[in-house]
């Protein structure tokens, strides 16, 4: 079966500089959620988008944006990357129901030098 | 703040033997809960969920118990073997929204 696609799946990055994510959900998943999760630390939600808009917004930085396209795949900006930002980031998807399961990927590791 | 919690970060557990994994809550809105496996390297297995209007629920070889009236919730997992070693995490969702509140996760090490 389909899983949720994240690329890429491993990423260095200077200081400073900028980062882009990609998530591509479980076809005919129309919600994406974006989770960052740092060395030993639970995932943390950062946000969520269903049918194109954000639906929820949890701990993410300013510096961070995020969006989903027509096609429902997004995409996590990540500019003036700090020391802090280096951890798993993972991207889930959904049907949008109330108890709608979600299914991760297998994370993108940034690393930040 | 709402938080999800466990009380035990490592688990230590003999093949064959059945493993509990505790988790409470702290948030009386959530009405929604899900306990996932972490493997290395991997992102979260769902593996089995359960709203609030039950206090039990069974999947294959696991099993898990809700009690509303001290927000706990816990994952039994029968005759662990040793594809279970693995970081679990309960997690839990408000009707308010989707978002996952994960609590902190239990390593289980499973000794042959």
């Amino acid at each position: 079966a389909a899983g949720v696609i994240q690329s890429p799946r491993h990423l260095i990055k200077e200081k400073r500089e900028t980062a882009t994510l990609k998530c591509y959900p479980i076809p005919r998943h129309d919600t994406v959620y974006w989770y960052q999760q740092g060395p030993g630390q639970d995932p943390q939600f950062l946000i969520s988008f269903y049918e194109k808009m954000q639906s929820d917004k949890g701990s993410i930085p300013d510096r961070f944006s995020a969006q989903q396209f027509s096609d429902y795949h997004s995409e996590l900006n990540m500019s003036s990357l700090e020391l802090g930002d280096s951890a798993l980031y993972f991207c889930a998807s959904s049907l949008e129901v109330p108890t709608g399961e979600q299914f991760f990927g297998p994370g993108t590791r940034l690393t930040v030098l | 703040g709402e938080s999800v919690g466990l009380h035990l970060p490592t688990l230590s557990v003999q093949e064959g033997d059945n493993s509990i994994i505790n988790c409470a809550y702290s948030n009386s809105a959530s009405d929604y809960f899900i306990w996932y496996k972490q493997e290395s390297g991997k992102g979260p297995q769902f593996i089995i969920d359960i709203r609030s209007n039950m206090d039990k629920r069974q999947g294959q070889r696991v099993t898990v118990l809700l009690n509303k009236t001290v927000k706990h919730l816990s994952l039994q997992i029968a005759a662990t073997q040793p594809g279970d070693s693995a970081v679990y995490f309960c997690a839990e969702k408000s009707a308010a929204g989707n978002k996952l509140t994960f609590g902190g996760g239990t390593r289980v090490l499973v000794k042959p």
